[in-house]
């Protein structure tokens, strides 16, 4: 199993600009999230799936957008980069939402926003 | 909305050392995770436990679910263990117990 696994590594975007981070498991997981991570804070939830078709918000939604076609895939949308995007995402999964079991988490996606 | 708690922030220990790290939250949980985050790198599950104490290799867990506190234990410290410690609960309260509330991390250097 690849476990979970995110692309690009590294993203510069110049504001205004969209992109696609893109987020895959290959576990069967029935959910699916997107973090990110800042300098002096702690993780936080961006958006969460717990199966295709079903998504939500989390903490910090505002400017990304999400969709899941499959349960495989949770791409992150950001629609409009603005520098307050500039941060370290990560995706993560894990069997269930509703029962407590171990979080899988991607390689993280560096994004610079100029 | 619940707290996560990490102490000491910042943790620079001798090769060979006993660390402790610890971790205190506000409200009720369904369970607490203790996650390593090395230089640079991804995210790894190190435990997650409800009660009691885990062990794996030279790292232990314990949690005390009545005093909302749980500490990481790293007997014989090596410099390979340097990297951030972060602890994540899922609060009762949310019903959803993948949805997770981090602590910031601590920063843990160990000096060969």
């Amino acid at each position: 199993n690849a476990g979970v696994t995110q692309t690009p590594k590294f993203q510069v975007l110049k504001t205004g600009q969209s992109m696609t981070l893109q987020c895959a498991q290959d576990m069967n997981h029935e959910y699916m999230s997107w973090y990110r991570q800042d300098p002096g804070m702690g993780l936080r939830l961006i958006h969460y799936s717990v199966g295709a078709g079903i998504t939500d918000q989390g903490e910090v939604p505002n400017g990304y957008n999400v969709s899941r076609s499959t349960t495989e895939d949770f791409p992150l949308r950001l629609l409009s980069a603005a520098p307050s995007q500039t941060s370290v995402y990560f995706c993560a999964s894990s069997y269930s939402m509703h029962q407590n079991h171990e979080q899988y988490f991607g390689p993280g996606t560096r994004l610079t926003v100029t | 909305k619940n707290e996560v708690e990490q102490s000491p922030q910042n943790l620079t220990a001798q090769e060979g050392e006993f660390i402790t790290i610890n971790c205190s939250y506000s409200v009720g949980i369904s369970a607490l995770h203790w996650l390593q985050q090395h230089p640079g790198g991804g995210i790894v599950s190190l435990f997650m436990l409800s009660s009691g104490k885990k062990k794996h290799g030279r790292l232990i867990a314990t949690i005390n679910i009545q005093e909302k506190h749980s500490s990481l234990h790293i007997t014989a410290s090596h410099p390979r263990d340097s990297a951030v410690y972060i602890c994540a609960v899922s609060p009762l309260l949310t019903g959803a117990n993948s949805k997770l509330t981090f602590g910031k991390g601590i920063t843990l250097s160990v000096r060969p």
